[in-house]
């Protein structure tokens, strides 16, 4: 079955640090990834993909995720937080039975936490 | 309109009422998508239309739930005697064509009581 996995319910880190969010996923072949960010009170939004080609993909708000086959990961990373980066993270893949269309599987969420 | 609308943003009901759920997507964009989002949970597919059509209702839980798109454009989803288990936040999603980035909208968070 297809499936991602996001181990941590919250990531607690200081503004100016570096900040990861994990990810994982089961998916057979090669995976569409997807990374999403969910403010208060607004709808998700897309931040980053990986299709395919470079691991590392970088994409909205300085934020970047490196793809690692043999880990089956794509870790959220970014060099240096800011508390307007406190959110909430959803993974996601696309179900490689849906033709192309995104239908995608989200992981559960991380909420991180950006401190002053 | 400049993003993905949904109304309403709020909506309480009693167990076994009829509920309808509307999606206005950005102008020109032919895919729809309904998903669900559980408390504490990422969202789940529900439905894709590609046009007027559905293309993928792989994920709707049951024959309670249906949804349309007449003119391809605005979509209603609609929930026929509602149970407490339905309570989530519905969003929908829009995209250029088939395999575009997803827009969403804030989604419509209904409660069962």
């Amino acid at each position: 079955a297809q499936s991602v996995a996001q181990p941590e319910d919250q990531v607690n880190v200081a503004e100016g640090n570096p900040l990861t969010v994990k990810c994982t996923y089961s998916v057979s072949g090669n995976p569409y990834l997807f990374w999403y960010v969910q403010y208060p009170n607004r709808g998700l939004q897309f931040l980053l993909k990986y299709i395919t080609g470079d691991n590392l993909v970088k994409g909205s708000y300085g934020f970047e995720a490196e793809f690692n086959k043999s880990q089956t990961s794509f870790h959220l990373k970014k060099p240096s937080a800011l508390v307007s980066d406190s959110a909430l993270y959803f993974c996601a893949v696309r179900d490689r039975l849906s033709g192309g269309y995104n239908k995608l599987i989200f992981g559960a969420g991380t909420r991180l936490a950006v401190h002053p | 309109g400049a993003g993905v609308s949904q109304t309403p943003s709020n909506k309480v009901t009693e167990k076994g009422k009829y509920v309808e759920l509307r999606c206005d997507p950005i102008s020109g964009h032919t895919a729809l998508y309904w998903y669900r989002q559980s408390l504490g949970q990422g969202p789940e597919f529900l439905i894709y239309f590609q046009g007027t059509g559905a293309a993928d209702d792989s994920g709707l839980p049951n024959d309670r739930f249906f949804a349309v798109r007449p003119e391809g454009s605005v979509s209603t989803l609609k929930i026929q005697r509602t149970e407490r288990g339905d309570s989530a936040v519905y969003l929908c999603a829009s995209s250029e064509g088939v395999t575009g980035e997803l827009f969403f909208g804030e989604g419509s968070r209904l409660t069962v009581l």
